[in-house]
């Protein structure tokens, strides 16, 4: 199991960022997928979760409404669109691969850092 | 402020046994399965402990995971310099918005 995270940088308060995960080494389209993040110096916060056929869509309070989690089971991409960023999304990004019911997120991809700042 | 309460540190010296516990309420750790999660600094997480209180495979047995009630408990015995990390309990929350709720995590010293 591979997963591995890109496009993090440094945007600017109320810019946008699109992550990417790819994923090898597993059937991707039978797998749930999770995004995690981690701000500097402190603990894990999940983000969202999307079910292995994009039926179920799953949010966290803070950044609902802001963040897009989307896959490509084509081409076993997980995506996560973040718009209108703030100081603090500015954290370590992981995407997981689902092991069962959450949180089991058995695999984890090395994380990919955003920072919002101006 | 963490839904899932832990100590933010523990310590212990080899071979000790050393427990983490991680307090919840009626709506997560009571009514669902807990996991732990280590991590060391600058790495990703990894999963050891699943429904509460199976290993992960290729997890030793020196780690074992409990729960009753509203708390879980993560216990590391026989610690070894390698057991140095930060440890995350997590569950699902039957109450909040977010599915998954993580503990604040504790950092585990080997003196």
């Amino acid at each position: 199991v591979k997963l591995v995270e890109s496009g993090g940088g440094q945007v600017k308060p109320g810019e946008s960022l699109r992550l990417s995960c790819a994923a090898s080494g597993f059937t991707f389209s039978t797998y749930d997928m999770s995004w995690v993040r981690q701000a500097p110096g402190k603990g894990l916060e999940w983000v969202s979760s999307i079910s292995s056929g994009s039926h179920y869509i799953y949010y966290a309070g803070s950044v609902r409404g802001r963040f897009t989690i989307s896959r490509d089971n084509a081409n076993n991409v997980l995506h996560l669109q973040m718009n209108s960023l703030r100081a603090d999304d500015t954290a370590v990004y992981y995407c997981a691969r689902a092991g069962g019911d959450y949180p089991d997120f058995r695999s984890w991809g090395q994380g990919a850092l955003v920072t919002v700042s101006s | 402020q963490s839904v899932l309460t832990q100590p933010p540190s523990a310590s212990g010296t080899p071979g000790q046994r050393v427990t983490i516990s991680c307090t919840g309420s009626s709506s997560n750790i009571a009514s669902n399965y807990v996991y732990w999660y280590q991590q060391v600094p600058g790495t990703a997480p990894r999963l050891l402990i699943l429904r509460n209180d199976e290993r992960l495979s290729g997890v030793p047995d020196r780690f074992s995971g409990s729960k009753s009630g509203t708390s879980a408990s993560l216990a590391i015995s026989g610690l070894r310099s390698e057991d140095e990390a930060i440890y995350y309990c997590a569950t699902r929350d039957d109450n909040l918005s977010d599915l998954v709720v993580f503990g604040g995590g504790t950092k585990l010293t080997v003196l």
